[in-house]
C-alpha cells in the first residue's frame, strides 16, 4: 500500500505566476485536504475535497483553487503568486467521508514552494 | 473551534518517558483530542486520538482529564527518532463543512537527548 505522494518536491516561481501542485491520495482514501505551512508555523487548512467537490475551506482567497479527480487524486492551483505564498504545501488524505468523527489524516511529504 | 495551549519546547532524556501536556479548556462535548507529530522535513504523522477515555496504541498513550480540559501525550520510552514538533489538536464536531479540518497551533518542539 503506497502512502500519500506529492509532486514536485520543490518549486521556484516568480511573483505573479501561477502554480499547480499535485497529490495522489493513499489507496482507498476518498477525501483530500490541502494545508499551507509557513516556515516555523503549524500547517493551516486551505480546503478539502470529497467526491470531486470542495467540501470546506479555510481563510484563503479565491486565487487558491483545487480539483479532485475520479481516482481521488487532487491538484492545488494558486494564481497570481505573492511572496507570502512561499511555504510548504501539504496534502492529506483520509479514508472516509468528511463527516466522520474519528477520521485520521495521512499526510504527504509536501511541496516546498518558493516565490521570488 | 476549541483552542489548545502547549509549551513551545521540552527536552527529554533518551529512554525516559516524555510527557507532553496540552490545555483545551474550551473543548465541547463532541470534540475529539488528536495528537500529530512532524519530524523535520516531513509531513505531520498521526499519533493517537481520544474523546474522553484514556487511549493507548503502539506509539503512545493519551491521558484525558475527567473534565476534558486538558490532556497529556506520553511516549513511554523516548528515542532520538522521537525528536519532532508535537501538535495537540481539538477536532471540530462532524459537520458537512470542513469536517476533516485540522487546526494546528504552534505545537511543542520535543528534543530527545542522548
Amino acid at each position: 500500500e503506497t502512502g500519500v505522494t506529492q509532486s514536485p518536491t520543490h518549486l521556484i516561481k516568480t511573483r505573479g505566476q501561477q502554480v499547480t501542485l499535485r497529490c495522489s491520495s493513499q489507496s482507498g482514501h476518498n477525501t483530500v485536504s490541502w494545508y499551507q505551512q509557513a516556515l516555523g508555523q503549524g500547517p493551516q487548512f486551505i480546503f478539502q475535497y470529497y467526491r470531486e467537490e470542495e467540501n470546506g475551506r479555510g481563510n484563503f482567497p479565491p486565487r487558491f483553487s483545487g480539483l479532485q479527480f475520479p481516482n481521488y487524486s487532487s491538484e492545488l492551483n494558486v494564481n497570481a503568486l505573492e511572496l507570502d505564498d512561499s511555504a510548504l504545501y501539504l496534502c492529506a488524505s483520509s479514508p472516509r467521508g468528511p463527516a466522520g468523527g474519528r477520521n485520521e489524516q495521512f499526510f504527504g511529504p509536501g511541496t516546498r514552494l518558493t516565490v521570488l | 473551534d476549541a483552542k489548545t495551549t502547549q509549551p513551545p519546547s521540552m527536552d527529554c532524556a533518551e529512554g525516559r518517558a516524555a510527557n507532553l501536556p496540552c490545555n483545551h479548556s474550551t473543548i465541547s462535548g463532541n470534540e475529539y483530542v488528536y495528537w500529530y507529530r512532524q519530524i523535520h522535513s516531513q509531513g505531520p504523522q498521526y499519533i493517537i486520538h481520544g474523546l474522553k477515555n484514556n487511549e493507548t496504541n503502539e506509539m503512545a498513550s493519551l491521558i484525558i482529564t475527567e473534565d476534558r480540559k486538558s490532556s497529556t501525550l506520553i511516549l513511554p520510552h523516548a528515542t532520538l527518532r522521537d525528536t519532532a514538533v508535537y501538535y495537540c489538536i481539538v477536532r471540530p464536531g462532524p459537520t458537512r463543512n470542513a469536517g476533516n479540518m485540522l487546526t494546528f497551533g504552534g505545537g511543542t518542539r520535543l528534543m530527545v537527548k542522548p
